[in-house]
């Protein structure tokens, strides 16, 4: 069975532009969430995603985006990139239910991003 | 905000067991205590998870005293591979992926 699997996995951009990442979920699973690591702050929650829905989203500023497709593939967006957001960008998915999940999530390679 | 305290640091000899403590003491009833691990890197991967008993798998135990308010994961024979930084969550069980993932604890296993 095939793991979570991100792409890019290495990006350079330059400050200013624009950047969308790619998360292609275990088959079968429903939910894609997205976190930001840097040395600084650690892992951190972007959002999650659920049948095509965002029901969830940490506390990152409106240029961070994100959207699930009907096969449950997922992306996010960075817009107007600055230095600060160099990170990896880690992808999770798991089999949530509505209610009452209790299973693990299943993360990706990552993908790192380097701004200029 | 992480709900976990964990030491930022632990070595383990190879061979031997390694037991990396975490306290959680606002846990609530219904929240499980998860551990992950990242190697350098890698994505995070999940090694254990439970409520209130005692859980064993492949990887590891997992330790969680009576009040809840600590856990202890074990992995019983450390081995070089095992060099990671280990995370313990706690989480809800309602329909909620945000893990609130801490510092972690390093664990450096040595020969």
């Amino acid at each position: 069975k095939a793991g979570v699997t991100q792409t890019p996995r290495y990006l350079i951009k330059t400050r200013g532009q624009q950047v969308t990442l790619s998360c292609s979920p275990i088959s079968g699973h429903r939910s894609v969430s997205w976190y930001q690591q840097t040395p600084g702050q650690g892992l951190q929650f972007l959002f999650e995603y659920f049948s095509e829905t965002q029901r969830n989203k940490g506390n990152f500023p409106g240029r961070f985006s994100g959207r699930q497709f009907s096969n449950s593939r997922s992306e996010m967006n960075v817009s107007t990139l600055e230095l600060g957001d160099s990170a990896l960008y880690l992808c999770a998915s798991s089999l949530a239910a509505l209610a009452g999940n209790t299973g693990e999530l299943f993360f990706g390679e990552g993908s790192r991003l380097t701004v200029l | 905000d992480a709900k976990t305290t964990q030491p930022p640091s632990m070595d383990c000899a190879e061979g031997r067991a390694a037991n990396l403590p975490c306290n959680h003491s606002t846990i609530s009833g219904n929240e499980y205590v998860y551990w992950y691990r990242q190697i350098h890197s890698q994505g995070p991967q999940y090694i254990i998870h439970g409520l209130k008993n005692n859980e064993t798998n492949e990887m590891a135990s997992l330790i969680i005293t009576e009040d809840r308010k600590s856990s202890t994961l074990i992995l019983p024979h450390a081995t070089l591979r095992d060099t990671a930084v280990y995370y313990c969550i706690v989480r809800g069980t309602y329909n909620n992926n945000d893990m609130r993932f801490g510092a972690g604890t390093r664990l450096t296993v040595k020969p």
